[in-house]
């Protein structure tokens, strides 16, 4: 099963300032997905993010606040630009595979985001 | 976007006794899945029943799934205080490979 190494754990950050959190994945996997959770909250899909194409957003997230990149089957990166106290959250990124029955998806650590 | 609901939002029991939560959802789907969280770090899967299924097991989880009424539950037998969590049910919606996630129950099973 996949393994994922997500950094930072956690930060605490400016307002106005930016954060880039990677994930990095031990096996080459096609899609790579990244949530947001905030406090006391469910997970929410920010983005879908494929190698060697733009990713896609869902309703609610633009690429000009969650840049995302995907340089390889390995690897991906989300910046959480131009920060305010309403993007304090855990952001988790995810990779299908792994799981009790290998059919599950496999989670970061997550990155627990404080903005002040 | 939220896929629907579970309930309890959060459940209190004793050790060894029973709990179960339930999960509804909206959409057509391939599969439902069950996550555990521990005090708000990574999710960590529990178990997938398949759109065609009806139940399932594994050790001391059983889940069900009802797709007429859209809905699921997960049943943790002999609970233990390391169960306390929140868990999550998951869809796996039909033409879609990112999960959409349920509420979550807040589970405290005390000693």
């Amino acid at each position: 099963s996949a393994v994922i190494s997500q950094k930072p754990s956690r930060d605490i950050c400016q307002r106005g300032t930016s954060l880039t959190i990677q994930c990095q994945v031990d096996s080459q996997v096609t899609m790579m997905f990244w949530y947001r959770q905030q406090p006391g909250q469910s997970l929410t899909l920010i983005a879908t993010a494929n190698q060697g194409s733009e990713a896609t957003y869902e309703s609610g997230f633009v690429i000009d606040k969650f840049p995302i990149s995907r340089p390889n089957l390995t690897f991906s990166t989300l910046t959480v630009s131009n920060m305010s106290p309403e993007d304090s959250s855990i952001y988790l990124c995810s990779v299908e595979g792994g799981g009790a029955s290998n059919y599950g998806y496999t989670f970061g650590s997550g990155t627990r985001l404080t903005v002040v | 976007s939220q896929q629907g609901e579970e309930d309890p939002q959060a459940l209190s029991i004793q050790e060894g006794e029973n709990a179960t939560m339930n999960c509804s959802y909206k959409t057509s789907i391939n599969n439902l899945q069950w996550y555990r969280q521990n005090s708000g770090r990574g999710l960590v899967h529990l178990i997938l029943i398949r759109s065609n299924e009806r139940e399932k097991h594994s050790g001391r989880l059983r889940v069900t799934l009802d797709t007429s009424k859209k809905s699921s539950s997960l049943l943790i037998t002999a609970s233990r205080a390391a169960d306390t969590a929140s868990y999550f049910c998951a869809t796996m919606d039909t033409g879609r490979r990112a999960l959409t996630f349920g509420s979550g129950t807040r589970l405290q099973v005390q000693p």
